[in-house]
């Protein structure tokens, strides 16, 4: 069973876009979400993160958890060509180690 | 803004050799884990390490890995006699002092197995 699922994409959207990306999870033990964007030959590159259910929101980007429903998204407002990456999202288990996701690809076009 | 250093960037090893992959975390991080990625794969969990042990390790870091905190700033994983299959990207990533903090990760170093 797989612990955290992406949509590995690619998710081609025009600048400016309002970009959804998504990601479902298992184990509900633990419930701390975290989401990185990396760029290629890059790491990790840390963008937000979550102990709770609700919408948190950091300039143009909002992370939002439905733990009824085992769901995690982000949104990026405005969306940029330089925004183009693969987005991963990850769960914090119970001994501190990230479960990553596989990724979503995301092309924001000029 | 602080970050993860990561050195080399890249190594080529031929496979049965030693290889120590090296990071500086964050200065005043004390959680410290290694992940690596196979090309198109996840990134996955390696081991993590507090207060110069290791704290969890998974089924991938058997006999042939082991980690270091040799100073106050150094932080490696060697592996011991490389395979093909430890063909990869490393990342290294620390944490505040508090454990349920963010992990923050270096830019990796890309490891080709001969």
């Amino acid at each position: 069973q797989k612990e955290v699922e992406q949509d590995p994409g690619p998710l081609s959207v025009p600048e400016g876009a309002i970009v959804s990306l998504n990601c479902t999870y298992s184990n509900s033990a633990f419930q701390y979400f975290m989401w990185y964007r990396q760029y290629s030959r890059k790491g990790p590159e840390l963008l937000m993160y979550t102990y709770s259910s609700g919408n948190k929101e950091d300039g143009r980007f909002t992370a939002q958890v439905d733990k009824s429903s085992k769901y995690i998204s982000l949104f990026i407002r405005d969306s940029q060509p330089s925004d183009s990456a693969t987005y991963l999202c990850a769960r914090v288990d119970s001994s501190y180690k990230l479960i990553f996701g596989s990724g979503t690809r995301l092309l924001v076009r000029p | 803004e602080p970050e993860v250093t990561q050195t080399p960037s890249h190594q080529v090893t031929q496979m049965g050799q030693e290889v120590i992959l090296r990071c500086v975390p964050i200065s005043n991080h004390l959680y410290f884990y290694w992940y690596r990625q196979i090309l198109g794969q996840k990134v996955e969990f390696l081991v993590s390490f507090y207060n110069n042990e290791i704290s969890e390790k998974s089924e991938i870091f058997d006999d042939q890995f082991s980690v270091e905190r040799p100073d106050g700033s150094n932080f490696t994983l060697k592996i011991r006699s490389t395979k093909l299959e430890d063909s990869a990207m490393y990342f290294c990533a620390s944490s505040a002092q508090d454990s349920n903090q963010p992990q923050h990760f270096g830019d990796g170093t890309r490891l080709s197995i001969l």
